[in-house]
C-alpha cells in the first residue's frame, strides 16, 4: 500500500495564484485531514472531512477550499494565494475520529 | 486555553543513552495522546498513543507516561540509536463538541555518536 500520497512536493506561487493540492490514500479511511506546518508552531488544522462528499473548517480555514468528490481524494484549493499561506501542507487520514492519522509526505508551498 | 507544549525545543543525547521527552497539555477533557516522529523532509510518523485509562504503554524501545494529575505526558526511548534523530510531535485529543486534534510545536532530538 502506498499509504497517503501527496502532489506536488514543492509549487512557487506569485500572490494572487490559484493551485490544487491532491491527497490520495489507499487504505479506506473516512476521515481526511489538511494541515499546515510553519516554524516553531505545531500542526494546524486547515480542513478535514469525515466521508466521502462531507467537508468541514477546522482551525485556520480562511484563504481555502476543499472538496472530497471520492473517498479516496482530499483536494485542498487556493482561490488567491498570499505570502501568509507560505507554508508546508500535509494531509492525514484516518479510519475513524479516535484512531490515529496517517500523513502524507508533505508538499512545500511558497508564494511570493 | 487548550495547549500542548514542550518543555525542551531540542534535546541532545548520547548514542545508547536513554531519552525523555516531554510534553505538557492543558485540556482535562483530552483522553487519547498521541506521540509522532517527524523526520527531515517527511511528515509526522506515528510513534506509540495511549487512552487516558492508563498511565503507561510500552512499545518497541519507546515507553510513553501519562500523569494525569499533573497533566504531562513523555515518551521515552531506549537506548537511542542515530536514527531517532527528528523532531518529536506530542499530540492530544478529545471530545469538545467534536474530535480536535491538538499538536505541540514538537522537540528536536540529535543523537550524538
Amino acid at each position: 500500500n502506498a499509504g497517503v500520497t501527496q502532489t506536488p512536493k514543492f509549487r512557487v506561487l506569485k500572490t494572487g495564484q490559484s493551485m490544487t493540492l491532491l491527497c490520495a490514500q489507499d487504505m479506506n479511511h473516512e476521515y481526511m485531514y489538511w494541515y499546515r506546518q510553519d516554524p516553531g508552531m505545531g500542526l494546524r488544522l486547515i480542513h478535514y472531512s469525515v466521508g466521502e462528499g462531507t467537508t468541514a473548517k477546522g482551525e485556520v480555514p480562511d484563504g481555502y477550499n476543499v472538496s472530497r468528490l471520492k473517498k479516496q481524494n482530499f483536494l485542498l484549493g487556493l482561490e488567491s494565494a498570499a505570502p501568509s499561506q507560505t507554508s508546508v501542507y500535509f494531509c492525514a487520514s484516518s479510519y475513524g475520529p479516535g484512531n490515529e492519522q496517517f500523513f502524507g509526505p508533505g508538499t512545500r508551498l511558497t508564494v511570493l | 486555553g487548550e495547549s500542548v507544549g514542550l518543555h525542551l525545543p531540542t534535546l541532545s543525547v548520547q548514542e545508547g543513552d536513554n531519552s525523555i521527552i516531554n510534553c505538557a497539555y492543558s485540556n482535562s477533557a483530552s483522553d487519547y495522546f498521541i506521540w509522532y516522529k517527524q523526520e527531515s523532509g517527511k511528515g509526522p510518523q506515528f510513534i506509540i498513543d495511549i487512552r487516558s485509562n492508563m498511565d503507561k504503554r510500552q512499545g518497541q524501545r519507546v515507553t510513553v507516561l501519562l500523569n494525569k494529575t499533573v497533566k504531562h505526558l513523555s515518551l521515552q526511548i531506549a537506548a537511542t540509536q542515530p536514527g531517532d534523530s527528528a523532531v518529536y510531535f506530542c499530540a492530544e485529543k478529545g471530545y469538545t463538541g467534536g474530535f480536535k486534534t491538538i499538536f505541540g510545536a514538537g522537540t528536536r532530538l540529535f543523537v550524538k555518536a
